[in-house]
C-alpha cells in the first residue's frame, strides 16, 4: 500500500516562529488533507490539498503531487498552534469511492511562550 | 450546520463488556468512515459505509467488531466482548456524495474508549 512519511517528527518552537512540516508519500494520490490534534485530542480540518497552493491565515500548504510531496507552513507560531499535525492520503485508483485515508505518523509540534 | 457528531466522548467498559459507539453525519454527507487511533499512533482506517451498505470493512477485525449505517438514525461501531487492547480512540468521518474525484472529509472530536 501507499506510505506516508512525515518529518520531523518533533519539533519545539519559540513562539513567534516560523516552522515547515513536510509530508512524502509513495503513490500518486486522489486528496491528501492536513489535520491538527489538539491537545484535548479533537482532530481539526486545516487543509484539503491534493495539488497547489493554499492559505488560510497564518498556515499555509503546499502539494507538488508530480513530486509526491506536500508541505505545511505555520508563520508566528503560537502556543495554541501545539498538538500533531498529521498528513493523510488517498491513493490514486483505489476506487475512487471515498476517503480510505492513509495516514502519517504525524509531527508533535510544542509551542513554548 | 452541525459537523460530525460522535457519542459518548469517553466510554469505559469492563473486560468481555460490549462497546457501542454512534456517528451522526454532517448534514447533507451520507458517506461514513470510522478510524482508530492507538495511543501514541496515527488514525488508521477500519470501515467505509454509505446508508445501509458497508462499502469497504477492509480495516475492520474480523472479529468481535460491527458497523453499520441505518436508513434512519446515527452509524453505529459496535464492540463485543472488549478487550483491553481494544482501548483507543476512534473517529467518524462524513463526506458528501462523490461528485467525480474524492472531496473533503471532515472529523468528529472522536470516542475515546478505555477498557478495564
Amino acid at each position: 500500500g501507499i506510505q506516508v512519511e512525515q518529518s520531523p517528527p518533533d519539533l519545539i518552537l519559540q513562539e513567534g516562529a516560523n516552522s515547515t512540516l513536510r509530508c512524502n508519500f509513495s503513490d500518486s494520490v486522489n486528496n491528501l488533507q492536513w489535520f491538527h490534534q489538539n491537545p484535548w485530542g479533537q482532530l481539526i480540518n486545516l487543509f484539503y490539498i491534493p495539488s497547489g497552493t493554499k492559505q488560510n491565515g497564518r498556515l499555509s500548504a503546499t502539494t507538488v503531487a508530480t513530486e509526491r510531496y506536500s508541505l505545511l507552513y505555520i508563520s508566528s507560531s503560537q502556543t495554541t498552534d501545539s498538538g500533531v499535525y498529521f498528513c493523510a492520503v488517498e491513493r490514486e485508483g483505489s476506487g475512487g469511492y471515498g476517503q480510505n485515508f492513509v495516514f502519517g505518523p504525524g509531527t508533535r509540534l510544542s509551542v513554548l511562550p | 450546520n452541525a459537523g460530525v457528531m460522535q457519542n459518548p466522548r469517553h466510554l469505559v467498559r469492563r473486560r468481555g463488556q460490549e462497546a457501542r459507539l454512534r456517528c451522526s453525519p454532517m448534514k447533507g454527507h451520507s458517506h461514513v468512515y470510522w478510524y482508530r487511533q492507538l495511543p501514541e499512533e496515527g488514525l488508521k482506517f477500519m470501515v467505509y459505509l454509505q446508508k445501509e451498505n458497508i462499502i469497504d470493512e477492509s480495516g475492520m477485525p474480523k472479529e468481535r467488531f460491527s458497523a453499520e449505517f441505518p436508513k434512519e438514525g446515527p452509524s453505529i461501531l459496535r464492540i463485543q466482548q472488549v478487550v483491553r487492547g481494544d482501548s483507543a480512540a476512534y473517529f467518524c468521518a462524513s463526506s458528501p456524495p462523490l461528485q467525480g474525484t474524492n472531496t473533503e472529509a471532515f472529523f468528529g472530536q472522536g470516542t475515546r474508549l478505555t477498557v478495564v
